[in-house]
């Protein structure tokens, strides 16, 4: 069974149209990821979530916003999408305690912008 | 800062050829490594992985062994099939930010 769903998994925008992207675990994971993936390059960490605090890169555009409600659910807030941020997004969590850093990740959510 | 270098893709390959995707690092402290495998069209699955040096990952017949000695992980499969073609990505577990640094992915495709 699946353990960390993203939906959707295809989302279509038009340039400039707020769009948001979800994510939720069933692993009880302390930390959450956002990537930014293009064209099968690696991915780039956009922020993360260590329980409520939240962690941005520094190279994060303002156009990325981020909510974790509650443990189980984190969400991608892409305020006003350009042509450059059709991407593939990533969300995967990463245990803590005994943890050996595995990320585990979701199946992706693609976003094309029009 | 924290490093992972994979060589450069595509690799092309015929069916049951062996396989050797060369990853070494730079890393501060005892970092995990990993070997991440994406689908065309999917996320990102945990291939292998090795936490201390000497440890040897295995996993459908792929193997990497740590080694620090020559700060590698390099990835080999004796036989590769057509649905091993995918996109295999190198990574380590930062001990000094926790975060999960990549190589730049190399693309592997299997001929019948």
């Amino acid at each position: 069974d699946a353990m960390v769903i993203q939906n959707p998994r295809y989302q279509v925008t038009q340039f400039g149209k707020p769009v948001t992207l979800s994510c939720s675990q069933t692993l009880n994971h302390n930390v959450m990821y956002w990537y930014q993936q293009k064209s099968s390059q690696a991915p780039k960490l956009l922020f993360h979530y260590y329980d409520k605090d939240f962690n941005n890169e520094a190279d994060t555009p303002d156009n990325f916003q981020s909510r974790r409600p509650n443990t189980s659910f984190c969400f991608l807030d892409i305020r006003s999408p350009g042509l450059g941020d059709a991407a593939m997004y990533l969300c995967a969590t990463r245990g803590t305690g005994l943890n050996t850093g595995e990320l585990f990740f979701g199946e992706g959510s693609r976003l094309t912008v029009l | 800062g924290d490093s992972v270098t994979q060589m450069e893709g595509p690799v092309t390959l015929s069916e049951e050829a062996f396989l050797t995707i060369n990853c070494t690092y730079t890393a501060t402290g005892y970092p995990s490594l990993f070997w991440y495998v994406q689908y065309p069209g999917e996320g990102l699955q945990l291939l292998l992985k090795a936490t201390k040096a000497d440890d040897k990952g295995s996993n459908k017949g792929f193997e990497a062994t740590y080694r620090k000695e020559t700060t590698s992980f390099h990835l080999e499969k004796g036989s590769v099939q057509v649905s091993d073609s995918a996109v295999y990505f190198c990574a380590l577990s930062s001990s000094n930010t926790g975060k999960l640094i990549f190589g730049q992915g190399t693309t592997l495709q299997v001929k019948p």
